[in-house]
This record gives C-alpha cells, sequence and structure tokens, in this order.
C-alpha cells in the first residue's frame, strides 16, 4: 500500500507557481521521499527526491517539513507541458525496496 | 542504448495466446522493475530483479505471470493462456543504485512501455 496522500487533482495558471502538496505521516527515518510525473501515454519521469533537507534542481524544488510528515513538489514557472500526474512516493534507502506508486495529484496547467 | 528500451510497443493477442514482452534496460543498472497501468489507472508493482534473483515477486497476479532475467541485462516478462484483464501497459524501469549511495541516486528511469491488448 502507498504510504502517501495526495488531491487527486490540481488546476494552476500557466506562469504561476505550482505546489503539490504530499503527507507522508508515517514516514521512517530512513525513507526517502521521490516525487515522479507521468506524462500522458509516457513512462514516468523522475522529477526529484529528498531524506530532510530541502531540495532545488532544474525541474524543483522540494520542500519537507521539519517533522518530515509532508512535504511540497514546487514548480516555480508551470508550462503547458508539465500538466501530468504526479506521484509522491517514500522509499527506504536500500535495494530490496519497491517503489509503490499511489494515484498521484493530475495537475492541469491552464493557458 | 541511452535509456530503457522495450518491445514490442504494441501487442495484440487473442484470448488464451502466450505472449512474452522484452526489456532492455541501461547498461550497468543491477536492479530491474516491471510495472503495469491499466487504463485510467495508476502504477501496479508486479516483480522485481537485483541481478538476476528476484527479491520480491510479490506482485504477480497470478501463475499464469513469469518474469526471468539472464546475465543481469534483459528481462522477460512472461504472460500466458492471456486473459482480458490483462490488457494493460506494462512498464520496466531499471536502477543504478541507492539514493544517497556512491553509484547513483536511486532514482527509476522507465521505458516507454508495452501496449498489450488481448481480445
Amino acid at each position: 500500500d502507498a504510504k502517501t496522500t495526495q488531491p487527486p487533482s490540481m488546476d494552476c495558471a500557466e506562469g504561476r507557481a505550482a505546489n503539490l502538496p504530499c503527507n507522508h505521516s508515517t514516514i521512517s527515518g530512513n525513507e526517502y521521499v521521490y516525487w515522479y510525473r507521468q506524462i500522458h501515454s509516457q513512462g514516468p519521469q523522475y522529477i526529484i527526491h529528498g531524506l530532510k533537507n530541502n531540495e532545488t534542481n532544474e525541474m524543483a524544488s522540494l520542500i519537507i517539513t521539519e517533522d518530515r510528515k509532508s512535504s511540497t513538489l514546487i514548480l516555480p514557472h508551470a508550462t503547458l507541458r508539465d500538466t501530468a500526474v504526479y506521484y509522491c512516493i517514500v522509499r527506504v534507502n536500500n535495494y530490496g525496496q519497491n517503489f509503490v506508486f499511489g494515484p498521484g495529484t493530475r495537475l492541469s496547467v491552464l493557458p | 542504448g541511452a535509456g530503457v528500451s522495450q518491445s514490442p510497443s504494441n501487442k495484440v493477442t487473442e484470448k488464451g495466446k502466450d505472449v512474452e514482452l522484452r526489456c532492455d534496460p541501461i547498461s550497468g543498472h543491477t536492479a530491474l522493475y516491471w510495472y503495469r497501468q491499466s487504463l485510467g489507472q495508476g502504477l501496479e508493482f508486479l516483480i522485481y530483479f537485483q541481478g538476476n534473483s528476484a527479491p520480491d515477486k510479490s506482485g504477480l497476479p497470478s501463475d499464469r505471470f513469469s518474469a526471468e532475467r539472464t546475465g543481469g541485462s534483459v528481462s522477460t516478462l512472461t504472460i500466458q493462456r492471456t486473459q482480458q484483464e490483462d490488457s494493460a501497459v506494462y512498464l520496466c524501469a531499471s536502477s543504478s543504485g541507492v539514493a544517497g549511495g556512491p553509484r547513483g541516486t536511486g532514482e527509476l528511469f522507465f521505458g516507454e512501455g508495452s501496449r498489450l491488448t488481448v481480445l
């Protein structure tokens, strides 16, 4: 079972920041938070991951609360091509662990 | 190749026939995952390989499903006596290492999937 909860859908205006929340209240100390997205008819794409510090890369920023029970993925300037299903996953850092995908959040970027 | 390669990209078969789906992971990636995604649904985990062994087969939906991996590289997912409910996109992903480790971020790289339609 997925260990995360996300809103089923969100809208965002083109050019504005998209803030996608994720709750993971039962996260363990050795579990990382990963974000992936899936654009229609394509395989999922890695976005970013983190353990406890905030992270930023060329695609997005990841803000993890101090208690690590929730996080927010931020797309700073959303474009129409960012319309996709966004998945938040928690996973232990070792080879034996699967990535469990929940239903995710369907983000629609509107012109 | 540069990415995860899956074949065939599309497969239409008749109910009761066997099908084989192939996944060629990124060179050097030791971990390989199979998922399936039915129309409008999320990703369903099927099986995971570390090298040639499969420590987690918990997601295989029935004994009609099997998978193998040889040489720590190519993997084949076989579905015997296909049923209409097997129709889905079958996705393969590979990974090089664990998050925070010296050999990679632990992220998954997905192929474009094999779309299976059982008539």
